[in-house]
This record gives C-alpha cells, sequence and structure tokens, in this order.
C-alpha cells in the first residue's frame, strides 16, 4: 500500500518570504500522479498542483512550484512571494496510475501554514 | 460551471439516529469519490462509485456505512445508528473520467454526533 508523509506539521514564513513544504511518499509503482491540496479555515480542498510522474519537468502554478525527486520519492513544494491568504492546511495526496485500482487519493496528514504579516 | 455541491453542510445527530449526506458532482463527472476526514488528519478514501455502480469500497467500515449514486439524482452516503466517532467531514469529489483525471472536491459536510 502507498504511503504518504508529511513530517513538518506545522511551518510559518514571512509575507513575501519564500516557504518550501515537504512530502514524501512510498510506492513500487512507477506509474502515479501527486497532488497538493490547500484547505483554508473554510476547510474547502482546493487543488494547488498536480504532477505526473513520467513527467521530468517540476510542475508550476504561478507563485507554485514542486520540486519532484521520483529516485527519492519526494514532492516538495514551494510558494514564493507568500501572502496572507496562503495560510492553510496543506495537504500532500498520491494516485496510482496502474490501472489496477480505483484511482483514490492516498493523503498526507497536512501541514499547517501560517504566514506572518 | 457549478462545482461539487454537498448538503447539508452541517449535520447534528443524535447516538443511533441515521445520517445522509448528499453530493451532486460537477456536471459532466460521472465518478463520485468519499473522503472522511478525522479531527487534526488527513483525508481518507471510503468509496468510489460511478453511475449506478459501487467500484471500490475498501475504505468503508463494515457495518452502517452505506453509498449509493443512482442513475438520476445526487450520491448519497448514510450512515446508519450513528456514533460520536462518526463524527467528522465528509468530503466528496468528482472526476470526469478516472485515469488521469484530477479530483475536485465539495465543501464538504461536517457530522457532529450527539
Amino acid at each position: 500500500a502507498q504511503t504518504v508523509t508529511q513530517s513538518q506539521p506545522e511551518m510559518s514564513v514571512q509575507e513575501a518570504e519564500t516557504v518550501t513544504l515537504s512530502c514524501t511518499y512510498d510506492t513500487s509503482e512507477s506509474d502515479y500522479y501527486l497532488f497538493w491540496y490547500k484547505q483554508p479555515p473554510s476547510r474547502q480542498m482546493i487543488l494547488v498542483i498536480r504532477q505526473e510522474a513520467y513527467k521530468q519537468q517540476n510542475a508550476t502554478e504561478n507563485r507554485f512550484s514542486v520540486n519532484f525527486q521520483k529516485a527519492a520519492k519526494s514532492f516538495s513544494l514551494k510558494i514564493s512571494d507568500s501572502q496572507l491568504g496562503d495560510a492553510a492546511m496543506y495537504f500532500c495526496a498520491y494516485r496510482s496510475e496502474s490501472g489496477a485500482g480505483s484511482y483514490q487519493l492516498t493523503f498526507g496528514k497536512g501541514t499547517k501554514l501560517s504566514v506572518i504579516p | 460551471n457549478a462545482g461539487v455541491m454537498q448538503n447539508p453542510r452541517h449535520l447534528v445527530r443524535r447516538r443511533g439516529q441515521e445520517a445522509r449526506l448528499r453530493c451532486s458532482p460537477m456536471k459532466g463527472h460521472s465518478h463520485v469519490y468519499w473522503y472522511r476526514q478525522l479531527p487534526e488528519e488527513g483525508l481518507k478514501f471510503m468509496v468510489y462509485l460511478q453511475k449506478e455502480n459501487i467500484i471500490d469500497e475498501s475504505g468503508m467500515p463494515k457495518e452502517r456505512f452505506s453509498a449509493e449514486f443512482p442513475k438520476e439524482g445526487p450520491s448519497i452516503l448514510r450512515i446508519q445508528q450513528v456514533v460520536r466517532g462518526d463524527s467528522a467531514a465528509y468530503f466528496c469529489a468528482s472526476s470526469l473520467d478516472r485515469a488521469g483525471e484530477t479530483q475536485y472536491f465539495g465543501p464538504g459536510t461536517r457530522l457532529l454526533v450527539l
């Protein structure tokens, strides 16, 4: 079974600075997707960014980018120019593409990000 | 395009009552997933459904929990004889297809069992 580990329960960053959230995962599969979801105080789950494992190029969405290291099974999220609205819980998630399963998401326990004005 | 809709947003039940949670997927989406989030935890998969079919219910508790996604209408997660341990946020997600598609989440239903 796949597992996702987020080793930082809480992080803080100064407004306008850069922060990196860590995520590692364990899998024996070669084809999969990785995601970062954001959960603000409203508790809505919002997709931040996704990465296909077969792509070597790191995904980028505006101020959000990832550092995907497939061999190390690492998938960190970098937030540049942090804004107050970035304060939230951030969840890393894994999804198999093996075709044998239901493509369910496996989530880490989350990292709570605080942004300091 | 309306997002995933869930209702009610908040639900209070007493022990032993039934809870019914509804999920309307995004327009055109025929794949629905239910997840449960306990306090201070990440989301845990419960069940995956397509129209009129349960594809994977490996994350569902063996008793008291059931789910359906009828040909017409929303998907429903039903919890019979609720206990305090069922208190959690229940999220529904939908996707257009199965392979390669992102799951989009609804706002969740917060269930509180007194």
